[in-house]
């Protein structure tokens, strides 16, 4: 059983294009995250939810939204896709508590052309 | 804010060799958690190894290993008897404590080539 998993793995698209990935946990968690990886492999936090209310809404423009239906799920939905938004996007997720470590998911890879 | 610094982009050890993975950080937190992340080529992110900033033991999981000198906030990790399969770009990670929704702050990542 596949704790966090994202779907889709792979994401080709047009310039000007909406998509959403999706993400679901398995693993009850009350956290969820997304993260970029950029083409240098730096990756950075977006997103993160705790029980379905935004937390964090880092500097992110707002084609980006994200979704959370219930605590097991968090979607991200990306309008207007510009070349820029190529990268490879991580969901986590983690038990709410002191220091407990996050578990991702096995990245969307993102390519626009 | 909160940064992370790994120093080396790119390290290489002979198999079965140690190998020690820099990473310094810069906080005004007195509490805090710092974690080592493995991404293979599969692209998979794994968590090697968690240290709480409150312990003055260093964390240990098999054949990996942290030395974590708080004053100098410095957090390296160390891999004994590296395997083919270690090969991967390492992150170290910070998350402030206090429990919530923080995310994690990475560094830039070293890549690790583990040479037969």
């Amino acid at each position: 059983d596949t704790a966090v998993s994202q779907t889709p793995k792979y994401l080709v698209t047009q310039m000007g294009n909406d998509k959403s990935i999706k993400c679901e946990q398995n693993l009850g968690h009350d956290t969820m995250y997304w993260y970029k990886q950029d083409s240098k492999k730096f990756l950075k936090i977006m997103f993160s939810y705790n029980n379905k209310e935004l937390i964090i809404n880092e500097t992110v423009p707002n084609r980006f939204s994200p979704k959370s239906p219930d605590k097991a799920h968090l979607n991200l939905h990306i309008n207007s896709l510009e070349l820029g938004d190529s990268a490879v996007y991580f969901c986590a997720s983690s038990q709410e508590g002191i220091g407990q470590p996050q578990h991702f998911g096995d990245g969307t890879r993102l390519s626009i052309l | 804010a909160q940064t992370v610094t790994q120093s080396q982009p790119e390290m290489s050890v002979q198999e079965a060799e140690t190998v020690t993975l820099s990473c310094t950080y810069d906080t005004s937190e007195s509490d805090y958690y710092l974690f080592w992340y493995k991404q293979p080529p599969s692209r998979q992110m794994i968590l090697v190894i968690r240290q709480e900033a409150y312990k003055q033991q260093n964390a240990t999981e098999n054949r990996f290993s942290v030395n974590f000198q708080k004053a100098a906030k410095s957090f390296s990790l160390k891999i004994s008897d590296s395997q083919l399969g270690d090969a991967a770009m390492y992150f170290c990670a910070y998350r402030r404590g206090g429990g919530g929704a923080d995310g994690l702050t990475f560094g830039k990542g070293t890549h690790l080539i583990i040479q037969p």
